[in-house]
């Protein structure tokens, strides 16, 4: 059963803590992508991969990091620095161009 | 830098009344897609349009690209509580592999 998982798929921490995100993907697709969404807001892009150990900042890069050392693989770390974490988190895939999105199922990161 | 807007932010409707959803770039798109995303769901893939002035259809929803290829616009006829989200439109503006998403409409349709 193909797809894009993320976990968890809810997430609390504190503040000054780093954290990451899960996001796997088994579609064989080489691009990968990070968006943020707040409430009632549309998409913002983080960060972006479109091919392995390769990514780009997306508009709202500062306070996050990537990592891409496997195609199936794009975990994201919301950083100590990221001012305002508390946001939905959206992971997706797609065989590039950029052809259809495949968005897995968000994480909601609550930051207290 | 490019930016995808979309009109009205908010529709509230009758059940079976038509709804119309309009998306503007501020750029020539190489194509557009349209996602909905249910409540408390993640974005799913509906549509995507590539030549101007493209118009296609799925069942009750109608799906247009503009002549200039900066605005399309998404139709829904006799809208049902199903149809109940945010639509989203998302535009390729060419230069990078990436997409540009809208500020998307939320339909709200009271039975």
């Amino acid at each position: 059963d193909g797809g894009i998982t993320q976990s968890p798929k809810y997430l609390f921490r504190k503040e000054g803590q780093n954290v990451t995100l899960s996001c796997e993907q088994n579609l064989n697709h080489d691009a990968m992508y990070w968006y943020r969404q707040d409430p009632g807001q549309g998409l913002r892009l983080i960060y972006y991969s479109q091919i392995v150990n390769d990514f780009q900042k997306g508009d709202i890069a500062e306070g996050y990091s990537v990592s891409r050392e496997k195609k199936e693989s794009f975990p994201l770390t919301v950083t100590s620095a990221q001012k305002n974490p508390t946001a939905f988190y959206l992971c997706a895939s797609s065989s590039g161009q950029p052809g259809q999105q495949y968005f897995g199922p968000g994480t909601r990161l609550t930051v207290t | 830098g490019q930016q995808v807007m979309q009109i009205p932010q908010y529709q509230h409707v009758q059940e079976g009344e038509d709804f119309t959803t309009y998306c503007n770039s501020s750029t020539t798109l190489s194509n557009i897609q349209w996602y909905k995303q249910r409540p408390g769901g993640h974005p799913v893939f509906l549509i995507q349009l590539v030549k101007s002035g493209e118009v296609k259809k799925q069942k009750r929803l109608t799906f247009q690209f503009g002549e200039a290829k900066k605005n399309s616009s998404l139709h829904i006829t006799a809208t049902q509580t199903t149809d109940v989200g945010t639509y989203f439109c998302a535009g390729d503006g060419g230069a990078t592999n990436k997409l540009i998403f809208g500020t998307g409409t939320l339909l709200a349709v009271q039975p």
